[in-house]
Protein backbone atom coordinates (compact mmCIF):
# COMPACT_ATOMS: atom_id res chain seq x y z
CA UNK A 1 0.00 0.00 0.00
CA UNK A 2 1.38 3.65 -0.61
CA UNK A 3 -0.96 4.55 2.11
CA UNK A 4 -2.07 8.74 1.27
CA UNK A 5 0.04 10.41 -1.78
CA UNK A 6 -0.07 14.17 -2.61
CA UNK A 7 1.29 16.13 -5.84
CA UNK A 8 2.88 18.38 -6.14
CA UNK A 9 5.35 18.41 -3.62
CA UNK A 10 6.11 22.16 -3.82
CA UNK A 11 4.44 24.64 -6.20
CA UNK A 12 5.11 28.45 -6.44
CA UNK A 13 1.47 30.55 -7.42
CA UNK A 14 1.22 34.22 -8.30
CA UNK A 15 -1.56 35.98 -6.95
CA UNK A 16 -4.87 35.34 -8.67
CA UNK A 17 -3.73 32.02 -10.13
CA UNK A 18 -5.50 28.62 -9.55
CA UNK A 19 -4.35 25.11 -8.88
CA UNK A 20 -5.46 21.57 -7.35
CA UNK A 21 -3.83 19.89 -5.11
CA UNK A 22 -3.87 16.31 -5.58
CA UNK A 23 -4.44 13.87 -2.90
CA UNK A 24 -5.13 9.51 -2.90
CA UNK A 25 -5.15 7.01 -0.85
CA UNK A 26 -5.30 3.24 -1.95
CA UNK A 27 -6.86 1.94 1.80
CA UNK A 28 -10.16 2.35 1.15
CA UNK A 29 -11.07 4.87 3.53
CA UNK A 30 -14.27 6.59 3.74
CA UNK A 31 -13.32 9.51 5.19
CA UNK A 32 -10.87 12.10 3.88
CA UNK A 33 -9.44 15.51 5.20
CA UNK A 34 -7.44 18.56 3.90
CA UNK A 35 -5.59 20.31 6.87
CA UNK A 36 -3.35 23.52 6.45
CA UNK A 37 0.19 24.70 8.75
CA UNK A 38 1.07 27.55 8.69
CA UNK A 39 4.63 27.76 10.38
CA UNK A 40 4.91 27.36 13.81
CA UNK A 41 1.14 26.41 14.18
CA UNK A 42 -1.04 23.51 14.41
CA UNK A 43 -3.39 21.95 11.30
CA UNK A 44 -6.40 23.68 10.69
CA UNK A 45 -9.01 21.62 8.87
CA UNK A 46 -10.45 22.90 5.14
CA UNK A 47 -12.47 20.69 3.93
CA UNK A 48 -13.50 16.82 5.22
CA UNK A 49 -15.30 14.15 2.99
CA UNK A 50 -17.32 11.20 4.83
CA UNK A 51 -17.78 9.05 1.36
CA UNK A 52 -17.37 9.62 -2.54
CA UNK A 53 -19.83 12.68 -3.20
CA UNK A 54 -20.05 14.10 0.42
CA UNK A 55 -18.04 16.83 1.84
CA UNK A 56 -18.24 19.34 4.31
CA UNK A 57 -16.66 22.84 5.73
CA UNK A 58 -14.39 22.13 8.49
CA UNK A 59 -12.16 25.37 10.52
CA UNK A 60 -10.98 27.22 7.16
CA UNK A 61 -12.85 26.87 3.83
CA UNK A 62 -12.48 30.32 2.40
CA UNK A 63 -10.56 30.37 -0.52
CA UNK A 64 -11.22 26.67 -1.33
CA UNK A 65 -13.15 23.68 -3.14
CA UNK A 66 -13.11 20.46 -2.73
CA UNK A 67 -14.99 17.58 -4.70
CA UNK A 68 -15.37 13.45 -3.89
CA UNK A 69 -16.01 11.17 -6.93
CA UNK A 70 -14.26 8.48 -5.75
CA UNK A 71 -13.39 6.86 -2.74
CA UNK A 72 -9.95 7.39 -3.59
CA UNK A 73 -9.52 11.00 -4.80
CA UNK A 74 -10.45 13.95 -2.97
CA UNK A 75 -8.31 17.20 -4.77
CA UNK A 76 -8.21 20.77 -3.01
CA UNK A 77 -9.19 23.08 -5.33
CA UNK A 78 -7.58 27.07 -5.25
CA UNK A 79 -8.85 29.58 -6.64
CA UNK A 80 -7.72 33.20 -6.91
CA UNK A 81 -4.62 32.48 -5.49
CA UNK A 82 -3.74 34.79 -2.18
CA UNK A 83 -0.31 35.24 0.06
CA UNK A 84 -2.67 34.40 2.74
CA UNK A 85 -2.77 30.90 1.42
CA UNK A 86 1.41 30.25 1.24
CA UNK A 87 1.20 26.87 3.56
CA UNK A 88 2.06 23.55 3.77
CA UNK A 89 -1.08 21.55 3.11
CA UNK A 90 -2.04 18.44 3.96
CA UNK A 91 -4.55 15.42 2.67
CA UNK A 92 -5.51 12.46 5.13
CA UNK A 93 -7.62 9.85 5.58
CA UNK A 94 -9.53 7.54 7.96
CA UNK A 95 -11.51 4.24 8.24
CA UNK A 96 -14.70 4.72 9.37
CA UNK A 97 -14.60 3.02 12.60
CA UNK A 98 -15.43 3.41 16.77
CA UNK A 99 -11.57 3.68 16.73
CA UNK A 100 -10.20 5.06 14.03
CA UNK A 101 -6.83 7.08 13.30
CA UNK A 102 -6.00 9.43 10.33
CA UNK A 103 -3.35 8.49 8.05
CA UNK A 104 -1.05 11.64 6.60
CA UNK A 105 0.00 12.08 2.93
CA UNK A 106 3.69 13.90 2.83
CA UNK A 107 2.44 17.47 2.26
CA UNK A 108 1.95 20.04 -0.57
CA UNK A 109 4.16 23.07 0.43
CA UNK A 110 2.46 25.81 -1.46
CA UNK A 111 4.33 29.53 -1.72
CA UNK A 112 1.78 32.54 -3.31
CA UNK A 113 3.77 35.63 -4.47
CA UNK B 1 -13.07 18.75 22.10
CA UNK B 2 -11.75 19.11 25.12
CA UNK B 3 -8.61 21.81 25.14
CA UNK B 4 -4.88 20.20 25.80
CA UNK B 5 -1.90 21.59 27.66
CA UNK B 6 1.66 20.53 26.74
CA UNK B 7 4.70 21.84 27.08
CA UNK B 8 6.26 23.67 24.19
CA UNK B 9 9.56 21.86 24.65
CA UNK B 10 11.51 19.23 25.98
CA UNK B 11 15.20 17.60 25.39
CA UNK B 12 16.18 13.82 25.91
CA UNK B 13 19.05 11.97 26.22
CA UNK B 14 19.37 8.84 23.19
CA UNK B 15 18.58 5.47 24.30
CA UNK B 16 16.82 7.30 27.73
CA UNK B 17 12.84 6.99 28.12
CA UNK B 18 10.98 10.29 27.04
CA UNK B 19 8.01 10.91 29.31
CA UNK B 20 5.75 13.91 28.10
CA UNK B 21 2.64 15.20 29.98
CA UNK B 22 -0.37 16.78 28.70
CA UNK B 23 -3.22 17.94 30.76
CA UNK B 24 -6.70 17.64 29.89
CA UNK B 25 -9.22 19.12 33.03
CA UNK B 26 -11.63 19.16 30.83
CA UNK B 27 -12.14 15.86 29.20
CA UNK B 28 -15.44 14.12 29.04
CA UNK B 29 -16.15 10.81 29.50
CA UNK B 30 -16.82 10.09 26.08
CA UNK B 31 -13.33 11.36 25.07
CA UNK B 32 -10.28 9.44 24.07
CA UNK B 33 -6.77 10.74 24.23
CA UNK B 34 -4.50 10.39 20.94
CA UNK B 35 -1.24 11.38 20.38
CA UNK B 36 0.30 11.92 17.24
CA UNK B 37 3.78 13.31 16.07
CA UNK B 38 5.01 15.27 13.61
CA UNK B 39 8.77 14.69 12.34
CA UNK B 40 10.40 18.02 10.63
CA UNK B 41 8.25 18.31 7.38
CA UNK B 42 6.19 15.27 6.88
CA UNK B 43 2.78 14.81 7.80
CA UNK B 44 1.64 14.07 11.24
CA UNK B 45 1.90 10.43 12.30
CA UNK B 46 -0.35 8.49 14.79
CA UNK B 47 1.12 7.24 18.06
CA UNK B 48 -1.62 5.22 20.23
CA UNK B 49 -4.75 6.38 21.73
CA UNK B 50 -6.70 5.22 24.79
CA UNK B 51 -10.25 6.14 26.86
CA UNK B 52 -9.32 5.04 30.63
CA UNK B 53 -6.96 2.08 30.62
CA UNK B 54 -2.80 2.34 30.06
CA UNK B 55 -2.07 1.27 26.39
CA UNK B 56 1.15 0.27 24.83
CA UNK B 57 2.23 -0.46 21.21
CA UNK B 58 5.58 -1.02 19.37
CA UNK B 59 6.04 2.68 19.70
CA UNK B 60 4.93 4.20 23.28
CA UNK B 61 2.95 3.94 26.08
CA UNK B 62 0.08 5.60 27.26
CA UNK B 63 -0.60 6.54 30.91
CA UNK B 64 -3.80 8.00 31.69
CA UNK B 65 -4.55 9.05 35.35
CA UNK B 66 -7.28 7.35 36.95
CA UNK B 67 -9.23 10.58 37.04
CA UNK B 68 -8.74 11.18 33.38
CA UNK B 69 -7.84 14.39 33.67
CA UNK B 70 -4.16 13.87 32.73
CA UNK B 71 -1.73 11.85 30.76
CA UNK B 72 1.47 10.42 29.69
CA UNK B 73 3.35 9.51 26.72
CA UNK B 74 6.63 7.32 27.12
CA UNK B 75 8.72 6.83 24.54
CA UNK B 76 10.89 3.82 26.14
CA UNK B 77 14.05 4.01 24.01
CA UNK B 78 13.93 7.60 22.45
CA UNK B 79 16.40 7.79 19.40
CA UNK B 80 17.53 10.45 17.21
CA UNK B 81 14.59 9.88 15.15
CA UNK B 82 12.08 10.12 17.81
CA UNK B 83 13.01 14.33 17.79
CA UNK B 84 9.40 15.91 16.65
CA UNK B 85 6.85 17.66 17.68
CA UNK B 86 4.08 15.23 19.90
CA UNK B 87 0.10 16.34 19.93
CA UNK B 88 -1.98 15.41 22.46
CA UNK B 89 -5.78 15.29 21.59
CA UNK B 90 -8.72 14.43 22.92
CA UNK B 91 -11.86 14.52 20.98
CA UNK B 92 -15.58 11.94 20.72
CA UNK B 93 -15.13 9.58 18.67
CA UNK B 94 -17.90 9.31 15.85
CA UNK B 95 -18.38 13.37 15.78
CA UNK B 96 -19.34 14.34 12.04
CA UNK B 97 -15.84 14.75 10.08
CA UNK B 98 -13.73 12.77 12.91
CA UNK B 99 -11.65 16.34 12.82
CA UNK B 100 -7.97 16.50 14.93
CA UNK B 101 -7.78 19.44 17.01
CA UNK B 102 -4.06 20.06 17.13
CA UNK B 103 -2.74 22.20 19.56
CA UNK B 104 0.97 23.69 20.05
CA UNK B 105 2.52 20.26 21.22
CA UNK B 106 5.98 19.93 22.59
CA UNK B 107 8.74 19.73 20.47
CA UNK B 108 11.25 17.45 21.48
CA UNK B 109 14.18 17.20 20.69
CA UNK B 110 16.14 13.82 21.41
CA UNK B 111 20.15 14.48 22.35
CA UNK B 112 22.84 12.06 21.81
Amino acid sequence: NAGVTQTPKFRILKIGQSMTLQCAQDMNHNYMYWYRQDPGMGLKLIYYSVGAGITDKGEVPNGYNVSRSTTEDFPLRLELAAPSQTSVYFCASSQEAVQETQYFGPGTRLLVL
Amino acid sequence: DAKTTQPPSMDCAEGRAANLPCNHSTISGNEYVYWYRQIHSQGPQYIIHGLKNNETNEMASLIITEDRKSSTLILPHATLRDTAVYYCIVRVEGAAGNKLTFGGGTRVLVKP
